[in-house]
Formats: structure tokens, C-alpha cells, sequence
């Protein structure tokens, strides 16, 4: 299985352009999310989807959208980036098992906005 | 809101020592989850152990133990026998609500010596 697929790895944009962050899980979970990571910080929920066609925001929103027309798919769109969303992206997904959440990220998205 | 917090930014042991990193969280929700997860440089998420607000027992995962204590809000992460692979970043993180969000704390920085 490949798990949580992202691309690009690596990215440097201008402020001021946009891009899509891919993301991709092969197991069929209902639940995905995209997290962000500062420098030196924990990671903070930016938009989650509990299912095709429905998304709703997290913690961090405002500079991006999702979207969510399958259940395999979930991209990230920065509109307008800038310096301040310089980041690492992850993108997870879960689901339930008897007895626990069960996770899984992905490798990250190494974004940065001069 | 939910909250966590991990209030060692850096730690050091020696190899074969064991380690305790102290994570305490704070939520309404009577229903909730604590996982650790581990951040080598190469910086993937790597699961290590998680606890469900209802379980009796604490969780245990080979060298990983969760010492939860529910009455005082806290889900601290003890590693015995430490490796210098274990030299990583290490999160404290929390779910709620139905679709498991996550909440992560800010980290702590492990440095495992000779």
C-alpha cells in the first residue's frame, strides 16, 4: 500500500502566486486533514473532510481552500501565498478501528514563500 | 477548546536510561484520544502509542509506555532502554470530536547520549 501520497516535496513560490498541494490515500478512508508545521511548533489543523464532498475548516484557514470530490483525493490551494505560510504541509487520514483512531500521514510538503 | 501542552523543550539521556516526556492536556470532551508521535530530521510523523480517554489500562507499545492519569490531565510518554535512535522530536497530540481532530502540542527534543 502507499498510504498518504503527497506532492510536490519541495516547493518555493512568489509572494503573490498559487499552487495546489496534492494529496492521495489508497485505503479508502473517509477522514482526511491538512496540518501545517512552523518552525519549531506542533502541527496545526488547516481544513479536514469527513467524506466526499464535504469539508470544513480547522484551526488556520484563512489563505487556503480544499476541496473534496472523491474520497481519494483532498488538494490544498494556497491563493495568493505569502511569506507567512512558509511551511511544512502534512496530509493524514484516518478511520476507526474497535478501538482506536487509526492515522496516517503523510511525508510532508516543504513550502517556501519569498 | 482543546489544549495541549509540553512544557520540556529540550531533554537529555543516557543510552539504555529510561526517559519520561511530560505532556498534560486540557478538554471538554469526555471522549477523547492522546497519541505520541515521534519526528526524526528527516521529519515524518511516526505513530508510537495511543491512549482512548475510556481505556482502564495504560497503553504500552514495546519500549513505549503511556503513563495516563486521568484526574490530573496527564499522558505522559516513557521510553525505557532509550537508543540513540531515538534522538527525535517528540508530540504530544489529542482528538475530539467525531471526525478526530488532532490538537498537538509544541514538542519536546530528545538527545540521546553515550
Amino acid at each position: 500500500n502507499a498510504g498518504v501520497t503527497q506532492t510536490p516535496k519541495f516547493r518555493i513560490l512568489k509572494i503573490g502566486q498559487s499552487m495546489t498541494l496534492q494529496c492521495a490515500q489508497d485505503m479508502n478512508h473517509n477522514y482526511m486533514y491538512w496540518y501545517r508545521q512552523d518552525p519549531g511548533m506542533g502541527l496545526k489543523l488547516i481544513y479536514y473532510s469527513v467524506g466526499a464532498g464535504i469539508t470544513d475548516k480547522g484551526e488556520v484557514p484563512n489563505g487556503y481552500n480544499v476541496s473534496r470530490s472523491t474520497t481519494e483525493d483532498f488538494p490544498l490551494r494556497l491563493e495568493l501565498a505569502a511569506p507567512s505560510q512558509t511551511s511544512v504541509y502534512f496530509c493524514a487520514s484516518s478511520y476507526l478501528t474497535d478501538t482506536l483512531w487509526s492515522y496516517t500521514f503523510g511525508s510532508g510538503t516543504r513550502l517556501t514563500v519569498v | 477548546a482543546q489544549k495541549i501542552t509540553q512544557t520540556q523543550p529540550g531533554m537529555f539521556v543516557q543510552e539504555k536510561e529510561a526517559v519520561t516526556l511530560d505532556c498534560t492536556y486540557d478538554t471538554s470532551d469526555p471522549s477523547y484520544g492522546l497519541f505520541w508521535y515521534k519526528q526524526p530530521s528527516s521529519g515524518e510523523m511516526i505513530f508510537l502509542i495511543y491512549q482512548g480517554s475510556y481505556d482502564q489500562q495504560n497503553a504500552t507499545e514495546g519500549r513505549y509506555s503511556l503513563n495516563f492519569q486521568k484526574a490530573r490531565k496527564s499522558a505522559n510518554l516513557v521510553i525505557s532502554a532509550s537508543q540513540l535512535g531515538d534522538s527525535a522530536m517528540y508530540f504530544c497530540a489529542m482528538s475530539t470530536g467525531t471526525a478526530s481532530k488532532l490538537t498537538f502540542g509544541t514538542g519536546t527534543r530528545l538527545q540521546v547520549t553515550l
